[in-house]
């Protein structure tokens, strides 16, 4: 069974602190992507990764690919209040076709 | 550019009742995407297309049919609703294969 799995699924972080996401998943794929859903919002691309040891940083937030591992990590570095929201990652399935796969999400909460 | 767009936002239907959701994007993409979001579950995919009039099924196609209507436009129709169906529905696009998704910004169907 195809599958993308995220830990943690919640967490609460004090500002200024450092923490990493996790996404696992069990099909062969050089592509992940990193997605931010604010509650009751719509989903907001953050980073395409499309190569093993890829690496992408936009602001407080890196993100990065290990395709022989099958993990992908999102690092937050100095969490501020404006970063809560739920974070997710999504794999396409494989290469000539156009499903992708969505982890659950984690959801990030950063307390002032 | 208004990207993706969605109509209804909200819906309340009866069991049995028919709807179509309608989703429409102006920014040339090949492929469109429909899928559904129910709490700890993130995103699953229901049906997809890969170009102007082709459509595939996702992870949960049951209880849903498509309409590629042209590039533009790609609709998704629930013959005869059930509670179960019950769930915030996302609409995206890419341009091409490896690219990331641009989601519209969702429909929230209750189904009584």
């Amino acid at each position: 069974e195809l599958k993308v799995e995220q830990n943690p699924l919640f967490l609460s972080m004090q500002e200024g602190k450092n923490y990493t996401i996790y996404c696992n998943y069990s099909t062969t794929s050089d592509r992940l992507y990193w997605y931010r859903q604010d509650p009751g919002k719509s989903l907001e691309s953050l980073f395409v990764l499309l190569s093993n040891g890829a690496v992408k940083q936009e602001g407080r937030l890196m993100a990065s690919l290990d395709t022989k591992a099958r993990l992908s990590t999102l690092h937050i570095t100095a969490a501020v209040h404006d970063l809560s929201a739920t974070y997710f990652c999504a794999v396409d399935i494989a290469s000539g076709t156009y499903k992708y796969i969505f982890g659950t999400g984690t959801r990030l909460k950063v307390l002032a | 550019n208004a990207g993706v767009t969605q109509t209804p936002k909200f819906q309340v239907l009866k069991t049995g009742q028919s709807m179509t959701l309608q989703c429409a994007q102006d920014m040339n993409h090949n492929s469109m995407y429909w899928y559904r979001q129910d709490p700890g579950m993130g995103l699953r995919l229901i049906y997809y297309s890969a170009s102007e009039g082709t459509t595939d099924k996702g992870e949960v196609p049951n209880g849903y049919n498509v309409s590629r209507l042209n590039k533009r436009e790609f609709s998704l129709r629930l013959e005869s609703a059930a509670p179960s169906q019950t769930s915030v529905y996302f609409c995206a696009s890419t341009r091409t294969l490896y690219n990331e998704q641009f989601f519209g910004p969702g429909t929230r169907l209750t189904v009584l």
